[in-house]
């Protein structure tokens, strides 16, 4: 069984603060991974992807991998009000590449 | 270019009762995806089609099946709808793999 684990949260942070988001997968063959932001009631959109260890720059958001370790995290630094939100870790694997979701982290960030 | 779309939006269904679930997308994208939230749960995969003509099982086929109708349509047949099916359901399709784009969901309640 290929899993992918998130604290559900709720994480609150303060505005201006920075939030950290952790997801930790099972597989090891696991060759993508990303992060999804769902606000309430809408659906997924993807804000970042990473496929090499290391960390990835965008704007406020740094994602990290660390496949020894299997463990992705997102940084979000001057967390704004704006991005309270749910958000998805996702990896796909070797076999199908087919794209299998965790279950998503609270993310409220207070003014 | 509407990306993905999802008919209905919402549906009340009575046990027993069946429907389909329709989505298209205009982005030219292979792969298609069929996936239930459920508070908590995140997303669970329930089939998967990686071309016109194909489709795979994902995590929670049971209950459901699907047809690839052609390369912009895949929809999602509940036979004799059960209340555990209750949930909001997301279509995506995507390319490459792990780029997801979703359709609005829809929101199905069966009593």
């Amino acid at each position: 069984q290929k899993e992918v684990e998130q604290n559900s949260g709720p994480l609150s942070v303060p505005e201006g603060a920075i939030a950290s988001l952790n997801c930790t997968y099972s597989d090891r063959g696991s060759q993508s991974f990303f992060w999804y932001r769902q606000y309430s009631g809408k659906s997924p959109e993807l804000i970042m992807s990473i496929y090499s260890n290391g960390d990835k720059e965008d704007g406020r958001f740094t994602a990290q991998l660390n496949k020894a370790s299997q463990y992705v995290s997102l940084l979000i630094r001057d967390s704004q009000p704006s991005d309270s939100a749910t958000y998805l870790c996702a990896v796909t694997y070797n076999a199908g590449n087919m794209l299998t979701f965790g279950g998503g982290t609270r993310l409220m960030v207070k003014p | 270019n509407a990306g993905v779309t999802q008919t209905p939006k919402f549906q009340v269904l009575k046990t027993g009762q069946s429907m389909t679930l329709q989505c298209a997308q205009d982005m030219n994208h292979n792969s298609m995806y069929w996936y239930r939230q459920d508070p908590g749960m995140g997303l669970r995969l329930i089939y998967y089609s990686a071309s016109e003509g194909t489709t795979d099982k994902g995590e929670v086929p049971n209950g459901y099946n699907v047809s690839r109708l052609n390369k912009r349509e895949f929809s999602l047949r509940l036979e004799s709808a059960a209340p555990s099916q209750t949930s909001v359901y997301f279509c995506a399709s995507e390319v490459p793999p792990g780029r997801a784009r979703f359709g609005p969901g829809t929101r199905l309640t069966v009593t």
